[in-house]
This record gives C-alpha cells, structure tokens and sequence, in this order.
C-alpha cells in the first residue's frame, strides 16, 4: 500500500537549517510529482512547496520562496526539503503528500513536527 | 490570509445534512475545475474527500458531494454522522502548479 513517511523535524534556532525527508513506498515514486504542506499550531493547512515526478520544476509558497528548497531522489525514493534561514513562524507539522491528476493530493503522510525557537 | 474563504463552523445533527462553501475569485475556484476537499481529524494527516469539484476517490462515501457555481465551491455532507466531525478544508489548483487552501471549517455534529 502507499506509505509516505516524514523524518527530520525536530527543534532548531532561529536561522539555522533543517532537512526534512519524506521516503516514500508501494508506490513508483518516479510517476508522481509531490508537495509539502505545513500546518502551524492550532491552524489551517498552507503549501509550501510542489516538485514535478522528474524534479524538472518546483515552485513554492511566497513565504518560502528563497529560502526552502524541494527536491527529490527518485533512486531513492525520497523527496527532501532544505530549509534555510528558519523564522519562528516556520513552526508547524510538515506533510509531504502525492499529487495525482496535477490537482489533488490523495496520499499523505503523517507529519513531522519542526519548532524553530531559541 | 487565504485567498479563499470558508465558514468557520458548520454545525447539524445526526442524518441531518449541511453544506460548506469555499469562495475565491477567478483566479482561484472560478477559473479552474480544480478545487479539492479534505477531512482532517484532529492530529490526524489530512484526507481527499473530493475532487475536480465533484469527483469522489474510491473509498469516500457518496455521503460526500461537491459542486461549484461561479467563484464558489461547495462540499455537502448528507446523513450526518458522528465521524464526520473533523475540519474540512477546500483547495484550488491554479496555474504555475501552485495550491491554495482554504482557512478551514470546523463541523461538529450536535
């Protein structure tokens, strides 16, 4: 079945860089774009971020834009995303999810926690 | 602030059935056939409910519909039932492969 797994959250200072990744399985990732979506505390979904099934294009959120990077390893089957230069209101649950039909996500995984404090 | 709008709440009882909207503007919602729902229960990854407006995945009960008339979308819940309390938020694809969600609304079965 499909399975998408979020790593890398955790706390970080403000500034500072984070990886996370999403390792994907039951599924060929290589014929699928994916995107990241966050959800702060308390709030509503926002995309941050869209990478194509060959990582050929990637567009972003004008919050991130310039300082988060999406990208992937199809031999891997992982999607990353480099966040640079964190602000405090970059901390949310992080979601990597499979876009089908270039429109709609039908499989997402279950989130990853990043809180950017001092 | 989104460029979507969406009721905060949504309230109804047990078989009852209630209607959440999703407003834009042509550039989200209007121009496209391309708005999205999803379920979220609490700590909960999000679910796709509907599609292309009015397209269910396999798996989503029919209990669940979608619709659009000019700049809104709209997603019915006929028979309410005590599971489909969670959030529920619209979404729209636009051009340049860029998401918008809405804010979000809360339905809470009495």
């Amino acid at each position: 079945q499909v399975q998408l797994v979020e790593s890398g959250g955790g706390v970080v200072q403000p500034g500072r860089p984070l990886r996370l990744s999403c390792a994907a399985s039951g599924f060929t990732l290589s014929s699928y774009a994916m995107y990241w979506v966050r959800q702060a505390p308390g709030k509503g979904l926002e995309w941050v971020a869209f990478i194509s099934f060959d990582g050929s294009n990637k567009y972003y959120a004008d919050s991130v834009k310039g300082r988060f990077t999406i990208s992937r390893d199809n031999s891997k089957n992982t999607v990353y995303l480099q966040m640079n230069s964190l602000r405090s209101e970059d901390t949310a649950v992080y979601y990597c999810a499979r876009i089908v039909g270039t429109t709609r996500a039908d499989h997402w995984g279950q989130g990853t926690l990043v809180s950017v404090s001092s | 602030q989104s460029a979507l709008t969406q009721p905060a709440s949504v309230s109804g009882s047990p078989g009852q059935s209630i209607t959440i909207s999703c407003t834009g503007t042509s550039s989200y919602v209007g121009g496209y056939h391309y708005v999205s729902w999803y379920q979220q229960h609490p700590g909960k990854a999000p679910k796709l409910m509907i599609y292309d407006v009015s397209k269910r995945p396999s798996g989503v009960s029919n209990r669940f519909s979608g619709s659009k008339s000019g700049n809104t979308a709209s997603l019915t819940i006929s028979g309410l039932q005590a599971e489909d309390e969670a959030d529920y938020y619209c979404s729209s694809y636009t051009s340049g492969s860029t998401y918008v969600f809405g804010p979000g609304t809360k339905v809470t079965v009495l």
